[in-house]
């Protein structure tokens, strides 16, 4: 069976220094990668989608990148961060026509 | 631009009653809808779709409702029980190329299921 791993899952960042959330997919090949936020009082919004390796789509201008160095790796990072990147990131797969199945989220709060 | 809305935050239900949870869109190129479900803490959970040449699909205490002329879609969970209480998140996939891969959804809607 397919499952999806996230870290971690909690983490308290200062404003201005870098950002690496991981998320790795077992059990199926070539999946569709996601990388959603989901902030406070708002729904989920999609940052990034991958269809393959070195393939990334950005759906909104940030201060974020994502990159998929391995067909079921997906990361999330950043140079330096904002106040505005809080939230609940969240991962998630898809393929052979399933709905999207998603990590447990990390929490990042930025001080 | 929200393109799918859900206008309640909360909603309160009884054990045992009906729960009916609400969802418009406005993107007439969304072909697939489907439901999710959140837990505090945890990532969403996949609970049930349906395609647009459908109006209704049903799997258990679970049934969603489409309405492509109004274009709204509605879950239905009967009987509620106080495992059910959660966010649902009902999510839009268009056909165009830009929303292809990726699912639209609304902000939420808090159930609690009281005893």
């Amino acid at each position: 069976s397919q499952t999806i791993h996230q870290w971690p899952a909690t983490l308290v960042q200062p404003v201005g220094s870098p950002l690496s959330l991981e998320c790795t997919v077992e059990g199926t090949s070539n999946p569709n990668l996601y990388w959603y936020r989901q902030a406070a009082g708002r729904g989920l919004q999609l940052l990034f989608y991958s269809v393959g390796i070195g393939q990334i789509s950005s759906e909104v201008p940030q201060n974020l990148s994502a990159s998929r160095p391995q067909d079921r790796q997906f990361i999330l990072s950043s140079k330096k961060l904002l106040l505005s990147d809080s939230g609940f990131y969240l991962c998630a797969w898809s393929g052979g026509g399933r709905p999207q199945h998603f990590g447990d989220g990390t929490r990042l709060s930025i001080l | 631009d929200q393109q799918v809305k859900q206008n309640s935050p909360s909603l309160s239900v009884q054990e045992g009653r009906i729960s009916i949870l609400n969802c418009d869109y406005t993107n007439s190129m969304f072909d697939y809808f489907l439901w999710y479900k959140k837990y505090p803490a945890e990532g969403p959970t996949f609970l049930i779709s349906i395609s647009s040449i459908k109006d209704k699909n049903e799997d258990g205490r679970f049934t969603v409702f489409l309405n492509k002329s109004a274009k709204h879609l509605s879950l239905h969970i009967v009987p509620s029980q106080p495992g059910d209480s959660a966010v649902y998140f009902c999510a839009a996939k268009g056909r165009d190329s830009n929303s292809g891969y990726a699912l639209n959804f609304g902000k939420g809607t808090s159930l609690l299921v009281t005893p």
